[in-house]
């Protein structure tokens, strides 16, 4: 199985200052097809998932363009340029390159 | 607008057997792979399975494997997770995802095995 492992696993975030999150996976996540299908979810306290990344760099529509995704085969960041105050919550990494399907632990934002 | 509504979702004995739907609009079902995933309770997020678009091919998280079954009816637009045998360990929040992308997630509903 492709592990995913975050890190922090927690970040104290102050207002308009920027965080970068980390997502490692124990094997390539480079498909066949050449796609890297690494995607970034945020999770709001009492909502369900939403995603945010898709294919290690693709922002989805309404997505500001504070986040920005990027890495290589194994190794992937999600950076937030300037936090703001309905960025709390839990950030999770997610592969779509191998089965089974996995996510990393998640990371917990919260404003300092 | 992308809608899953998800349901289904009950108190069970360990060993019992719950079905979850889940009726989806606003998007071209029978053309997108499906998933279902789940979170326990104050836990992170877990795959469970995923179905093909014509249905014919799934897969299976282990932890599910062999007692869970994924299905889907492509004129009503409707999603379905069997499950049986169920386990304490299988108390989650269940998710009808679109497509294998997880691109749009539902509420979810919810599942709690106990004695």
């Amino acid at each position: 199985d492709a592990v995913l492992t975050q890190s922090p696993l927690s970040l104290a975030v102050t207002l308009g200052q920027p965080a970068s999150i980390s997502c490692r996976s124990s094997q390539s996540l480079v498909h066949s097809s050449g796609n890297i299908y690494l995607a970034w979810y945020h999770q709001r306290p009492g909502q369900s998932p939403r995603r945010l990344i898709y294919m290690l760099s693709y922002r989805d529509r309404g997505v500001p363009d504070r986040f920005s995704g990027s890495g290589s085969g194994t190794d992937f960041t999600l950076t937030i340029s300037r936090v703001e105050a309905e960025d709390v919550g839990v950030f999770y990494c997610g592969q779509g390159t191998h089965w089974p399907r996995t996510f990393g632990q998640g990371t917990r934002v919260e404003l300092k | 607008e992308v809608q899953l509504l998800e349901s289904g979702g009950d108190s069970v004995q360990p060993g019992g057997s719950l079905r979850l739907s889940c009726a989806t609009s606003g998007f071209t079902f029978r053309n997108l792979e499906m998933t279902w995933a789940r979170q326990a309770p104050g836990k992170g997020l877990e795959w469970v399975s995923t179905i093909s678009e014509s249905g014919g091919t799934s897969h299976f998280a282990d932890s599910v494997k062999g007692r869970f079954t994924i299905s889907r009816d492509n004129q009503r637009s409707m999603l379905y997770l069997q499950m049986d045998s169920l386990r304490a360990e299988d108390t989650a929040i269940y998710f009808c995802v679109k497509g294998s992308a997880f691109d749009s997630w539902g509420q979810g509903t919810m599942v709690s095995v106990s004695s």
